[in-house]
């Protein structure tokens, strides 16, 4: 498969606890983006990258969200000190430029207990 | 603001009848607009956007700057276009980031 992919697909985990998702972009895409999905509405936008650069962070991303593109290839997005209300899909998608279409990855469904 | 509203959470259509998801948004500039789709238990997929101004699938939507509206249609409902449709926007063309709609759910009823 050559498209986004995203691990894991599933995540459970106690409250308070620290997690980390990655994103694997596909290979010549420059733009890798992060969203939120929480059940019945559609998909937020949290950050975005351009190559290894993170140029742009939602109000939605709190100091307990971090996000890293090591090399301009794959990111990881980590949530330290897990809260219910992290609970939601989380989107990864990545484009050529700005202006082509997004990609998206089947995305991290995240559970907190 | 940037705002996409998707009035509608549900849509139900029997097969061979018109569907239209309907689609307003609020942008001061000039959006870019796009219909994404979501079949099940597969990732969201570009399904139009207006530039391109193509059928997908013999869906089509036009955009209407006036009623800042996005309507997406197609003449006759088939049941594999039973999925949840999501409109979205592109306000600044440099950061690409897309505001997305609450979706709707289409379901086509054999």
């Amino acid at each position: 498969d050559t498209g986004v992919s995203q691990n894991p697909r599933h995540k459970i985990t106690k409250r308070g606890q620290n997690v980390t998702f990655r994103c694997d972009p596909i290979s010549e895409h420059n733009r890798l983006y992060w969203y939120r999905q929480t059940l019945g509405q559609g998909p937020e936008f949290l950050t975005y990258f351009q190559n290894e650069a993170q140029l742009e962070k939602s109000r939605l991303l709190s100091d307990r969200f971090s996000a890293e593109r090591p090399k301009g290839s794959f990111s990881t997005l980590e949530i330290q000190r897990t809260e219910q209300g992290d609970s939601a899909m989380y989107l990864c998608a990545s484009s050529i430029t700005p202006n082509t279409e997004a990609f998206f990855g089947q995305g991290t469904r995240l559970t907190v207990v | 603001a940037q705002r996409v509203t998707q009035p509608e959470k549900l849509l139900s259509v029997f097969k061979g009848a018109p569907v239209e998801l309907k689609c307003n948004y609020s942008y001061s500039g000039s959006p870019e607009l796009f219909w994404y789709v979501q079949y099940s238990r597969q990732r969201l997929q570009l399904l139009l956007r207006h530039i391109s101004r193509e059928s997908i699938k013999g869906f089509t939507a036009d955009l209407n700057k006036g009623e800042t509206s996005f309507h997406l249609k197609k003449p006759f409902a088939q049941e594999e276009d039973s999925a949840m449709y999501y409109c979205a926007l592109i306000g600044s063309s440099n950061t690409g980031k897309l505001i997305f709609g609450q979706g709707t759910t289409l379901q086509v009823k054999p």
